[in-house]
């Protein structure tokens, strides 16, 4: 079974440019996930789908953020503008309601940096 | 508010055993995860509790108390790849939640 899949592996941009993020989910794998993990810190939830609906986004920054997830498969996580606090690890994790234990299994994610 | 609490740094020997602590408060519950995070890498599943008591799975266990908002994770046996960041999570409803993770080094 092919793990979650994100790219690019690492990105670095100037602030005010414009950056996208892509993941593939395990296949059949419901819910989606966005962390955005700062060095030192635990990942923290930006956004959560369910198929192509979101449950949760109220931690996304909406005035720069964005993220989509059209046909309930693959997502795309957008930044723009970028700021320098930006610079964090963005994990995309899924999940399954039929796996007992609701783990959430997590890609490799992107390194960002914003100079 | 919700808030998840562990030690920020440990370290132990190895062979020794050691336990982290994690305490929470969340508006809801439906579980407990820790997931291990080695530096430079996403986090992997270790154990998820979700009734009170202990649940082990070979080197390492993992302890809840739904009363007390508190677990804790048992390595034993440690090893030197045992050295990671240890992160726990709490789902209280339809959102997980991670705290910043303990940091372990594993000295010989």
């Amino acid at each position: 079974e092919a793990g979650v899949a994100q790219s690019p592996r690492y990105k670095i941009i100037e602030k005010r440019q414009s950056v996208a993020f892509w993941c593939n989910p395990i296949s059949g794998h419901a819910t989606l996930y966005w962390y955005q993990q700062i060095l030192g810190q635990g990942p923290k939830l930006l956004i959560q789908f369910q198929n192509n609906g979101v449950v949760d986004d109220s931690q996304l920054p909406k005035d720069r953020f964005s993220a989509e997830r059209l046909k309930g498969v693959d997502s795309t996580l957008k930044i723009q503008p970028a700021k320098l606090e930006d610079s964090a690890v963005y994990l995309c994790a899924s999940s399954s309601p039929r796996i007992a234990t609701y783990e959430q299994y997590f890609g490799p994610g992107t390194r960002l940096t914003v100079t | 508010g919700q808030n998840i609490d562990q030690p920020t740094e440990m370290t132990a020997t190895e062979g020794a055993i050691v336990q982290i602590n994690c305490t929470y408060q969340t508006s809801g519950f439906n579980g407990l995860f820790w997931y291990q995070q080695h530096a430079g890498e996403a986090p992997t599943f270790l154990s998820y509790n979700v009734l009170d008591g202990l649940e082990e799975k070979g080197r390492f266990s993992s302890f809840l108390s739904r009363s007390k908002g508190y677990s804790y994770l048992l390595l034993k046996e440690l090893q030197m790849k045992d050295s990671a960041s240890y992160l726990c999570a709490v789902n209280g409803g339809f959102k997980t939640i991670f705290g910043a993770g303990t940091r372990l080094f594993v000295k010989a």
